[in-house]
């Protein structure tokens, strides 16, 4: 089952440029994460926001969540090639007690050198 | 940190055999692990949950028995695709979920190719 849409699908951007990508789920949740998919490759947990925060930045990554849209929102700035992957939202409703993560559609990031 | 093994990283297996992959959880009792599946450039799709000691739950659409999973103890799931078929052929991760400050923890996926 999918929890929602990501918009864009892919996104290519120049190196240094800002990447934004956005995420929309369908039922109330707990928490919602991010997480970065190298091409074949396993899941890496990017940043975690909780239902009673509407920001929150780590590093480069900037995080939004508004509960009444049932939307968030991943902003990459100063992107670098190295930030060429998928990149998925997921939404858990009992976080890390046995509830399920349900992940978005994923945006597949291209940073150009 | 948590750290969760998964093997092996590619398989290939004829039409009809079974093939078993193994999800351990190495620094952490994993009291639930979840199998997805993800086909190229797609999401990844809940196919289970599993606890520790019990049967798995599987999602809608999921063949019970044509991906069994099992957690026998707190630190290894598997999965076994049996009387496997090409459109079985995809991507399998696994992920664990343990202490609270642990998270959910992914291995590093299973390429299925059945021929």
């Amino acid at each position: 089952s999918q929890q929602g849409e990501e918009d864009p699908q892919a996104l290519s951007i120049q190196e240094g440029e800002n990447a934004t990508m956005n995420c929309s789920y369908k039922t109330s949740i707990n928490n919602l994460q991010w997480y970065r998919q190298n091409s074949g490759r396993g899941l890496v947990h990017l940043i975690l926001i909780r239902s009673n925060e509407r920001e929150k930045h780590s590093g480069r990554l900037r995080v939004t969540l508004d509960t009444s849209k049932k939307s968030s929102s991943l902003l990459i700035t100063a992107s670098r090639a190295a930030d060429t992957a998928s990149y998925f939202c997921a939404t858990a409703l009992r976080y890390n007690q046995g509830g399920k993560l349900i992940f978005g559609q994923g945006t597949e990031l291209s940073v150009k050198p | 940190g948590a750290v969760v093994s998964q093997h092996p990283s590619r398989v290939i297996c004829k039409s009809g055999t079974s093939v078993k992959i193994e999800c351990r959880s190495l620094d952490f009792q994993a009291t639930t692990m979840f199998w997805y599946r993800q086909f190229p450039k797609k999401s990844l799709m809940l196919m289970a949950t599993s606890n520790e000691g019990s049967k798995a739950t599987y999602e809608q659409g999921v063949e019970k028995d044509k991906f069994l999973i099992n957690h026998a103890s707190l630190t290894l799931s598997t999965l076994t695709v049996t009387s496997a078929h090409p459109e079985d052929s995809s991507f399998y991760i696994c992920s664990a979920t343990g202490p609270l400050e642990y998270g959910y923890t992914f291995g590093s996926g299973t390429r299925l190719t059945v021929v």
